[in-house]
């Protein structure tokens, strides 16, 4: 099941503008997650924002979280073409032994061209 | 792609063979983790371990088996009950603090598997 969905599906900027993706989930949340992930290699972690944070940068990123509207959005400033890859929410859930699982959602491609 | 490996990068498989995928991590993680990913699609769960010899079903377990009798090694074997087994698998570790609630994970570099 997945449980953050994002939006964009597919991005196409150029080179030194802002990328802005969204994530929406369904169920409460202890923290979400972004992460990274280029052509056909593994996911690299970004950024995590926990229920009770609103906002969180690192470097060229910003996070936004709206608990109320169960959403979040990540906003990469100033694009360069290093930055093309597909990015992925994801929303922890609770499981057995009171361990996290991550829930992931289809990701949004991004495309930035020089 | 950090402390966690994966072999092979890429795997060919005829119908009807069971084939196991490797996955090893030095970074002394208790949780490590299968997903499957099909093209232009998100990961999904297909097991994890908490901690050595105890592993649990994911959401896609069917076809599928784990062992995790060492603490760095969690493989996978694709079982030929698995109706379609062409995908990306990720292999993934990482510390769930159960009281913090923070589960960054970190994923390998992947295996391609084929089925011929």
């Amino acid at each position: 099941s997945q449980q953050g969905e994002e939006d964009p599906q597919a991005l196409s900027i150029q080179e030194g503008e802002n990328a802005t993706m969204n994530c929406s989930y369904k169920t409460s949340i202890n923290n979400l997650q972004w992460y990274r992930q280029n052509s056909g290699r593994g996911l690299v972690h970004l950024i995590l924002i926990r229920s009770n944070e609103r906002e969180k940068h690192s470097g060229r990123l910003r996070v936004t979280l709206d608990t109320s509207k169960k959403s979040s959005s990540l906003l990469i400033t100033a694009s360069r073409a290093a930055d093309t890859a597909s990015y992925f929410c994801a929303t922890d859930a609770r499981v057995s032994g009171g361990y996290n699982k991550l829930i992931f959602g289809a990701g949004t491609r991004l495309a930035v061209h020089p | 792609d950090g402390g966690i490996t994966q072999s092979p990068k890429y795997l060919f498989r005829k119908e009807g063979q069971n084939v196991t995928l490797s996955c090893e991590q030095n970074l002394n993680h208790d949780a490590m983790y299968w997903y499957r990913q099909d093209p232009g699609q998100g990961l999904r769960l297909i097991y994890y371990s908490q901690i050595v010899n105890d592993f649990q079903k994911g959401d896609i377990a069917e076809g599928y088996s784990v062992s995790r009798e060492k603490k760095e090694s969690f493989p996978l074997t694709v079982t030929s009950a698995q109706k379609n087994p062409t995908a990306f698998y990720l292999c993934a570790s990482g510390t769930p603090h159960p009281l913090s609630s923070y589960n960054e994970q970190f994923f390998g570099p992947g295996t391609r598997l084929t089925v011929l």
